[in-house]
């Protein structure tokens, strides 16, 4: 596989589940990043992962919990979501610092929670 | 406080004509800036881009018009094709500290071009 590959691609979970999110690139990229798309909202940054260190994290809820075993791999876990958090989450690697041409990003996740 | 502004929702065009769409930014320090194209159930992808040091970067159908003084950047694509149908996001990087680079985006316009 090459590029971004995020899974599962539509996910339905109750306000008491605990799901993960998972994103792989094979671009040898060292940089990902979790964003969060809601309609009518611009792309919203939730984490950045340099060298699989998190090195932002923007006032995100404690309920989303971000975990970068290695440069290939992101996750987000996810528990006690509220219906508002039902979007889209969307994956991106870079190879930072450089942004020439910006980042990849993967298909989604499409997240539903009832 | 939305730093990158696309004001319009959506925009539709006859095919064959030209396509504008328009982005405001607020962030005198942004140095870099880039369109992404969107199609529904995939993410966005990679469109074109432009340094602050110019103002024009053409590439086939698509030119991009930086304005720094007026903080406004603008998309042409001409002529506008039915495949160009999409949601499109502006988006500025630089001005920020930290170990990496970050994209801010704005709230996209959907194109629709009619055949």
């Amino acid at each position: 596989e090459t590029g971004v590959t995020q899974t599962p691609r539509h996910l339905v979970m109750g306000m008491t589940n605990k799901k993960s999110l998972k994103c792989e690139q094979h671009l040898g990229h060292n940089a990902m990043y979790w964003y969060k798309q809601s309609a009518k909202k611009p792309l919203e940054l939730m984490f950045v992962y340099s060298l699989e260190e998190r090195v932002e994290n923007n006032s995100v809820p404690s309920r989303f919990s971000p975990e970068c075993p290695n440069s290939s791999h992101l996750f987000l876990h996810l528990h006690t979501l509220q219906p508002e958090d039902s979007a889209l989450y969307l994956c991106a690697s870079s190879q930072d610092p450089a942004l020439r041409d910006g980042y990849t990003f993967g298909s989604g996740t499409r997240l539903t929670v009832v | 406080d939305q730093q990158v502004k696309q004001n319009s929702p959506s925009l539709s065009v006859q095919e064959g004509r030209i396509s504008i769409l328009n982005c405001d930014y607020t962030n005198s320090m942004f140095d870099y800036f880039l369109w992404y194209k969107k199609y529904p159930a995939e993410g966005p992808t990679f469109l074109i881009s432009i340094s602050s040091i110019k103002d024009k970067n053409e590439d086939g159908r698509f030119t991009v018009f930086l304005n720094k003084s007026a903080k406004h950047l603008s998309l042409h694509i001409v002529p506008s094709q039915p495949g160009d149908s999409a949601v499109y996001f502006c988006a500025a990087s630089g001005g920020y500290g930290g170990a990496t680079n970050k994209l801010i985006f704005g709230t996209g316009t959907l194109l629709a071009v009619q055949p």
